[in-house]
């Protein structure tokens, strides 16, 4: 089975500045997905960005990116320019492809909260 | 486009009560799953739905049954309630590719006392 691990509960940071929250997860298969949510006071879950393993390009939404390094099965989330409204708790998760019967659902890390500091 | 709906939002519950936790996406998602999240901690999948008519068990099943008469609705149903299922509860959807992750219902905060 895989597993998921944010190994830091709390984080804050000033606002505009940059912060890093890290993933490392724990899988044999060569092709799968990683995901990080955002889950602010309101409670609703919200995808931020996606990686599919078999790119080496990093993805990048706007203020978000990631740094997947696939070899150390480490997929991190970098947020740029910091604002009050990225104030939340951010779900690392993976996902097999649904090739193989099973695998059709998301293994969540236990989070990082976020504090963006005025 | 009202995506995944969760009724109700909140519910206090007393041990031994019943209640079916409702959902309904209108994307025509083929995939279902149903989430548990205790406080401080990620989530834990409960059940989840291929499709109509299939359900399979999660990571935490025990105490709860689900039903997948439509493509639209999954319903959440808790026999027999105890303390140990006071959680927050999310329904989830997806396209059936694992690309596109999930969209998740609001959520629904559930004590047992």
């Amino acid at each position: 089975a895989q597993t998921v691990t944010q190994s830091q509960p709390e984080m804050s940071v000033q606002e505009a500045e940059t912060v890093t929250l890290s993933c490392t997860y724990d899988t044999s298969e060569n092709n799968y997905y990683l995901f990080w949510y955002k889950q602010p006071p309101s409670r609703q879950m919200i995808l931020v960005i996606r990686q599919e393993a078999y790119k080496q390009q990093n993805a990048t939404e706007n203020r978000f990116s990631v740094n997947f390094q696939k070899a150390a099965k480490s997929f991190s989330l970098k947020i740029s320019d910091s604002q009050l409204g990225d104030t939340a708790m951010y779900f690392c998760a993976f996902m097999s492809p649904f090739s193989n019967f099973g695998n059709e659902k998301l293994t969540f890390g236990t989070g990082t909260r976020l504090t963006i500091i005025p | 486009n009202a995506g995944v709906t969760q009724t109700p939002k909140f519910r206090i519950l007393k041990i031994g009560q019943s209640m079916t936790l409702q959902c309904t996406q209108d994307m025509n998602h083929n995939y279902m799953y149903w989430y548990r999240q205790d406080p401080g901690m990620g989530l834990k999948l409960i059940y989840y739905s291929v499709g109509a008519g299939i359900t399979d068990k999660g990571e935490v099943p025990n105490g709860y049954n689900v039903s997948r008469s439509t493509t639209e609705d999954f319903p959440l149903r808790l026999e027999l309630a105890a303390p140990s299922q006071t959680s927050v509860y999310f329904c989830a959807s997806s396209y059936s590719s694992e690309s596109y992750g999930y969209t998740f219902g609001s959520g629904t905060r559930l004590t047992v006392v």
